[in-house]
């Protein structure tokens, strides 16, 4: 079983749409969560990251961890063409090793 | 806002070659990694490195792979004698201490030929 899980997309939505991106994983042991972008040939970039269940809102971003179901979430409201990029899901038991998801590749259309 | 940077961007390098990647981390942060992107796969943990002696390594991290901090500033990956397979992104991050994520650099891509 694969630690984090991520659908690869590729997911199009018109601008001004909320995206909803999701990942699962599978070790109980993950208590820190995060979310990178990364852009074409470029390295991931911090958005987001929160510990332990709940939420954590950063302007158009919210981020969602539910413990119980081990299910990650990113909300980006009023989506722009400038967030067409992969989103990383990531966890960590300690922020040491990071395990990542494949990513989700986005496409906003303006 | 201070960054993590990578040299080269484009390192080409013959099957056999010794290589050396080299990372800035953040000036303060205390915690240094390096990961591997093959193309089309997820980012790989290889490395993490805390108080001049490694802390974690992975699998992948053989004993064809040594990192260094040579100075108050760089943090190297060396792969002693390069393989095909070898060919990915590579990426420095770095933290500044515990409940800090890491801060990643743009990668090195690394092509072996």
């Amino acid at each position: 079983q694969k630690e984090v899980e991520q659908d690869p997309g590729p997911l199009s939505v018109p601008e001004g749409a909320i995206v909803s991106l999701n990942c699962t994983y599978s070790n109980s042991a993950f208590q820190y969560f995060m979310w990178y972008r990364q852009y074409s040939r470029k390295g991931p970039e911090l958005l987001m990251y929160t510990y332990s269940s709940g939420n954590k809102e950063d302007g158009r971003f919210t981020a969602q961890v539910d413990k119980s179901s081990k299910y990650i979430s990113l909300f980006i409201r009023d989506s722009q063409p400038s967030d067409s990029a992969t989103y990383l899901c990531a966890t960590s038991t300690n922020y040491q090793k990071v395990t990542f998801g494949i990513g989700t590749k986005l496409q906003v259309i303006p | 806002e201070p960054e993590v940077t990578q040299t080269p961007s484009h390192q080409v390098t013959q099957m056999g070659q010794e290589v050396i990647l080299r990372c800035v981390p953040i000036s303060n942060h205390l915690y240094f990694y390096w990961y591997r992107q093959i193309l089309g796969q997820k980012v790989e943990f290889l490395v993490s490195f805390y108080n001049n002696e490694i802390s974690e390594k992975s699998e992948i991290f053989d004993d064809q792979f040594s990192v260094e901090r040579p100075d108050g500033s760089n943090f190297t990956l060396k792969i002693r004698s390069t393989k095909l397979e070898d060919s990915a992104m590579y990426f420095c991050a770095s933290r500044i201490s515990n409940n800090q994520p890491q801060h990643f650099g743009d990668g090195t891509r690394l092509s072996i030929l």
